[in-house]
Parts: structure tokens; C-alpha cells; sequence
């Protein structure tokens, strides 16, 4: 059962426009997610995230939006860059569980 | 700077072999973490563990076992490897609770032949 779902497995942008990806999870009990970017053949790296009281956090061209009603958030890069494509994952937590379960990525690439 | 080390980047070993993969962190965290990651599969956890000797099965540990002595170090054991290991794995570690994030290693790029 996949708790953490990230239905698009590939997006293209254009440099300059805004990248928006998306992240739908089912577990109530989450209350902190993130989103990583990875590049091919390195670890993860943080890039932002966000608590369920909040329904925004930005951090320079990075916005994560969180809807828990929906069960959904999204991660807004504006604008994008070259640099930015990488595969996306998000990521949650919750409750007395320290571990974090991840989505199966989204592949960006922002074309020049 | 916050590290987690992983002792190889790339590794090939022969079905069968029992393999070791070592990961090291500086930042005195109690949790650390075992991916692996597989394309369409993104990232899966394989064993965490909370504290010194502790450890807990995460989503995928048929064929590893997992070793902490010291609470910077967290091994990941393939007891028999077989050709369906091939695969990144990724050591992590984080704070215990609370809104933190895990940090990652460089990855481990295992092939199995």
C-alpha cells in the first residue's frame, strides 16, 4: 500500500516558467513533510518542507503548499532552471513514527 | 557541514557473496536509515535503527541484516547476494522526533553479477 504517491512520473518546463510537482498521501497520521532532489548517482538532498499546521512554506524560488484536506501538496519552483532538473522526491513523517516514507519520484527536466 | 559517509560509491560482488556496506555520520544522531533505490520504485526502506543495538525491519529486509555497535556507524548486511540486489543504496540519518529532516549519504552503487 503505497502511502506516499506521486503520480507523474516525468514533467518538462521550460526555463523560466514554473514548475509545479505534485505529492498525494492517505496516512492521516503524517505531520511533516519534505521534498529531496537527487541527482543521478549522488545521495538526496533536502530542499524544503513543511508542518500540517502550516499551508505554505517558501524558501527563495521554492514554495511547498500543503492542503490536508485534500491529502495533497506541491512543490512550486519559480522560476526554473537548468540546474533544477533532477528527480524530485517527497517524502512524510508523522505521529511516534521517526521514519520517513518516500514517493517514487518525479523526473524534471527544464529545458534551456 | 553535516555528513553521512558511505564507505563505497561503487561495489560489484559475485552472487552469493556476503557483502558489507558501512555508513558513518558526525552529527550524533540517534536514527539512522537504509534505502535502497530503484528506478519506478523510488526510494524504499530497508532497516532503521533508533539508538545503539536497536533495530527495526523497515518495508523490504528479506535478504539483509543490519548491525549498529557504535551510534555513529550503521552496516548494512547482504548475507548471500543475489543478481535482484543490484541496486543505490542510500544511508540516512535525523534527529530522533519532531519536524527534522534526514540527511543522506553519497550512495553505494551495488551490482551484483
Amino acid at each position: 500500500d503505497q502511502q506516499v504517491k506521486q503520480n507523474s512520473p516525468s514533467l518538462s518546463v521550460q526555463e523560466g516558467r514554473i514548475s509545479i510537482l505534485n505529492c498525494d498521501y492517505t496516512n492521516s497520521m503524517f505531520d511533516y513533510f519534505l521534498w529531496y532532489k537527487k541527482y543521478p548517482a549522488e545521495g538526496p538532498t533536502f530542499l524544503i518542507s513543511i508542518s500540517s499546521i502550516k499551508d505554505k512554506n517558501e524558501d527563495g524560488r521554492f514554495t511547498v503548499f500543503l492542503n490536508k484536506s485534500a491529502k495533497h501538496l506541491s512543490l512550486h519552483i519559480v522560476p526554473s532552471q537548468p540546474g533544477d532538473s533532477a528527480v524530485y522526491f517527497c517524502a512524510a513523517r508523522g505521529g511516534s513514527n521517526y521514519k520517513l516514507t518516500f514517493g517514487k519520484g518525479t523526473l524534471l527536466t527544464v529545458n534551456p | 557541514d553535516v555528513k553521512v559517509t558511505q564507505s563505497s560509491r561503487y561495489l560489484v560482488k559475485r552472487t552469493g557473496e556476503k557483502v558489507f556496506l558501512e555508513c558513518v555520520q558526525d552529527m550524533d544522531h540517534e536514527n539512522m536509515f537504509w534505502y535502497r533505490q530503484d528506478p519506478g520504485l523510488g526510494l524504499r526502506l530497508i532497516y532503521f535503527s533508533y539508538d545503539v543495538k536497536m533495530k527495526e525491519k523497515g518495508d523490504i529486509p528479506e535478504g539483509y541484516s543490519v548491525s549498529r555497535e557504535k551510534k555513529e556507524r550503521f552496516s548494512l548486511i547482504l548475507e548471500s547476494a543475489s543478481t535482484n540486489q543490484t541496486s543505490m543504496y542510500l544511508c540516512a540519518s535525523s534527529l530522533p522526533l519532531g519536524p527534522t529532516e534526514a540527511f543522506f549519504g553519497q550512495g553505494t552503487r551495488l551490482t551484483v553479477v
